[in-house]
């Protein structure tokens, strides 16, 4: 099993659809959690960061981590076109010094 | 401005030939990071340095070498031995090396190897 799976899509939905994107992880030790934006061929760039459990919003977008489950969450609320790109998951243990481990990405597209 | 510079965005190269890519960031950050990305793969750590003159091989750091003799700076080199060198190559910067880690990415450079 693969310590943090992510559905690759690709996800195509209305403009104005509130957008539910996931991933799933294994490891317990997980405490800190993001979610990148990922735009074609340029890098990625810090949408949201969470801490433990709980909801984090930023406009429209809100992050859930659900950390009995080993599953986060990032919605989009009036999805538009220029959210069309590619969503990362990503989370690191507590202990510092570790890398992020990232899922694959999930491809959105947002037609208008 | 503040932030991550790779260069060149592009780069081709000879198959056999090393190429060295640049990284270099002036936010202060303590750690740095290099990704390969390749399509349907996500995001594979080559190599991390979370202090000057130190770092730590990542999960696929065979073929690739690093340096960490500024604080700013952590070049890539792409040696002959590394069998798939094609993919889009990112560099990150994180503001603590002791954690917790929010990464900032440079806008990569692609690199393809004929």
């Amino acid at each position: 099993q693969k310590e943090v799976e992510q559905d690759p899509g690709p996800l195509s939905v209305p403009e104005g659809a509130i957008v539910s994107l996931n991933c799933t992880y294994s490891n317990s030790a997980f405490q800190y959690f993001m979610w990148y934006r990922q735009y074609s061929r340029k890098g990625p760039e810090l949408l949201m960061y969470t801490y433990s459990s709980g909801n984090k919003e930023d406009g429209r977008f809100t992050a859930q981590v659900d950390k009995s489950s080993k599953y986060i969450s990032l919605f989009i609320r009036d999805s538009q076109p220029s959210d069309s790109a590619t969503y990362l998951c990503a989370m690191s243990r507590n202990s510092g010094n570790t890398p992020l481990v990232f899922g694959k990405g999930t491809r959105l597209s947002v037609i208008a | 401005d503040g932030g991550i510079t790779q260069s060149p965005k592009y780069l081709f190269r000879k198959e056999g030939q090393n190429v060295t890519l640049s990284c270099e960031q002036n936010l202060n950050h303590d750690a740095m990071y290099w990704y390969r990305q390749d399509p349907g793969q996500g995001l594979r750590l080559i190599y991390y340095s979370q202090i000057v003159n130190d770092f730590q091989k990542g999960d696929i750091a065979e073929g690739y070498s690093v340096s960490r003799e500024k604080k700013e700076s952590f070049p890539l080199t792409v040696t002959s031995a590394q069998k798939n060198p094609t993919a889009f190559y990112l560099c990150a910067s994180s503001i603590d090396r002791t954690g917790p880690y929010e990464q900032y990415f440079g806008p990569g450079t692609r690199l393809t190897v004929t």
